[in-house]
């Protein structure tokens, strides 16, 4: 089955550096790649994602890149704000069978 | 509006015990999926199905069974509970399959005590 390690585990920035967190996965048919935000008590949502036909992704202050020959991809979070502090989780779906495995989560703290 | 939605929120209940979680969206979604996350915060995939069929099955203990009255729903009965069923448990939908952003409810929270 797909395997997803994500690093690192935990991470503590002061506001306004840059955070960056990465996935490894194992099934080369992947083709795509979200990352998903959960805040305390909350549910995860969605904040950006990436399909193999593109490099790299921007959304503000949220970027992710994907190295498809490596079989990794990274979020990248700069100009961090306390309202950053979550647990991040990547995912690698596989392609036709219904199933999502995400990685391990990493904790994100922002300091004041 | 609410787009997927879990019923109860909170569950406390006494081991051996049998209870039930209820799920709906109305996105439309053709895939449904149960989730479960430990006190870790790892989030496991249990269930999916697809337009009322289940597609997966991750090794989970027959206690647990799902069910899929029609597309919108999907229902997640336990029995003969254990300490070990103590977790969040997150109903989730997307459009065709995994490989689109999957739309999580607001999770059920269950203690066995």
């Amino acid at each position: 089955g797909e395997n997803v390690e994500q690093h690192p585990s935990t991470l503590s920035v002061q506001e306004g550096d840059s955070a960056v967190i990465k996935c490894t996965y194992s099934d080369s048919a992947s083709n795509y790649f979200p990352w998903y935000k959960q805040e305390l008590g909350k549910r995860p949502q969605l904040i950006i994602d990436i399909r193999s036909n593109v490099g790299e992704k921007k959304d503000q202050r949220i970027a992710v890149t994907l190295n498809k020959t490596a079989k990794h991809f990274s979020l990248h979070i700069t100009e961090t704000q306390p309202e950053d502090s979550a647990v991040y989780f990547c995912a690698a779906p596989k392609e036709g069978y219904q199933k999502v495995t995400f990685g391990t989560g990493t904790k994100l703290q922002v300091i004041p | 509006d609410t787009a997927v939605s879990q019923t109860p929120k909170y569950l406390v209940t006494q081991m051996g015990n049998d209870k039930s979680i209820k799920c709906e969206q109305n996105l439309g979604h053709d895939t449904m999926y149960w989730y479960k996350q430990d006190s870790k915060k790892f989030l496991k995939i249990m269930f999916s199905y697809n337009n009322k069929e289940l597609i997966i099955n991750e090794t989970v203990p027959n206690r647990f069974s799902p069910k899929s009255p029609d597309k919108a729903h999907l229902n997640l009965h336990i029995n003969s509970l254990e300490l070990g069923d103590s977790a969040v448990y997150f109903c989730a939908s997307s459009r065709d399959g995994s490989y689109n952003e999957q739309f999580f409810g607001p999770g059920t929270r269950l203690t066995v005590l």
